[in-house]
């Protein structure tokens, strides 16, 4: 079946510097959704990317979906308290979103 | 309104107890969910409801019973649940054919 492998499942990065999480699929997706979930929060949604190489931004979050839709990255600059949480890329797939493990953000103290 | 509610916000019930999770919300959308979220993992999707009729069903146990009564509320009816049940439960909803999916803040239930 459909499965999405998200990679690292941990960064700790000093606030001010970058922050970049993969989602890769074997299969083509038909499209892709970012969730974001705070810590004792739930998933929020994002984005969605349906179009090959598509890029999208919101303020100092960029969204890229691959050119054969098999994968997806995240990368936010600057990282600020505010962006630590836990980060899902689920592939849409009729009804069901395949969720991969998440990468959690951490800021470094 | 892009608001998906939940009561009650944390659960603490015996594994001889009967009760329910509610969930509300009134953007129109005609496609609700349930999720179980154990700590540090991803959304575990339960129950699909389309158009108020149960669409999908993850093979979960019958102790754990859905009903959407009508289009903007869902309930999780909860009998008879095991300790390894404790886990965060969300509520979903989405329109119809889209699985852009706004989620409800959740229920913590702990089963003891």
């Amino acid at each position: 079946g459909q499965q999405v492998m998200q990679i690292p499942q941990y960064q700790h990065v000093q606030e001010g510097e970058d922050f970049t999480t993969y989602c890769n699929s074997s299969t083509t997706l038909s499209n892709i959704q970012w969730y974001k979930q705070r810590p004792g929060g739930h998933p929020v949604f994002l984005i969605q990317l349906v179009k090959s190489g598509e890029v999208k931004k919101q303020k100092r979050l960029t969204f890229q979906f691959g050119e054969a839709k098999k994968n997806s990255s995240l990368h936010i600059t600057a990282t600020q308290t505010t962006d630590v949480g836990t980060y899902f890329c689920p592939a849409g797939s009729n009804y069901q979103l395949i969720w991969g493990a998440g990468t959690k953000l951490i800021i470094k103290p | 309104d892009t608001e998906v509610t939940q009561t009650p916000k944390h659960l603490v019930m015996g594994m001889t107890n009967k009760k329910s999770l509610k969930c509300e919300q009134h953007m129109g959308h005609r496609a609700m969910y349930w999720y179980k979220q154990k700590a540090k993992k991803p959304p575990e999707l339960m129950f699909v409801y389309s158009y108020e009729k149960l669409s999908i069903n993850e093979s979960v146990p019958s102790r754990f019973s859905p009903e959407c009564p009508n289009s903007s509320l869902l309930n999780l009816h909860l009998h008879a649940l095991q300790p390894e049940d404790s886990a965060l439960y969300l509520c979903a909803s989405s329109l119809p054919g889209r699985t852009t999916t706004y989620f409800g803040p959740g229920t913590r239930l702990l089963v003891l």
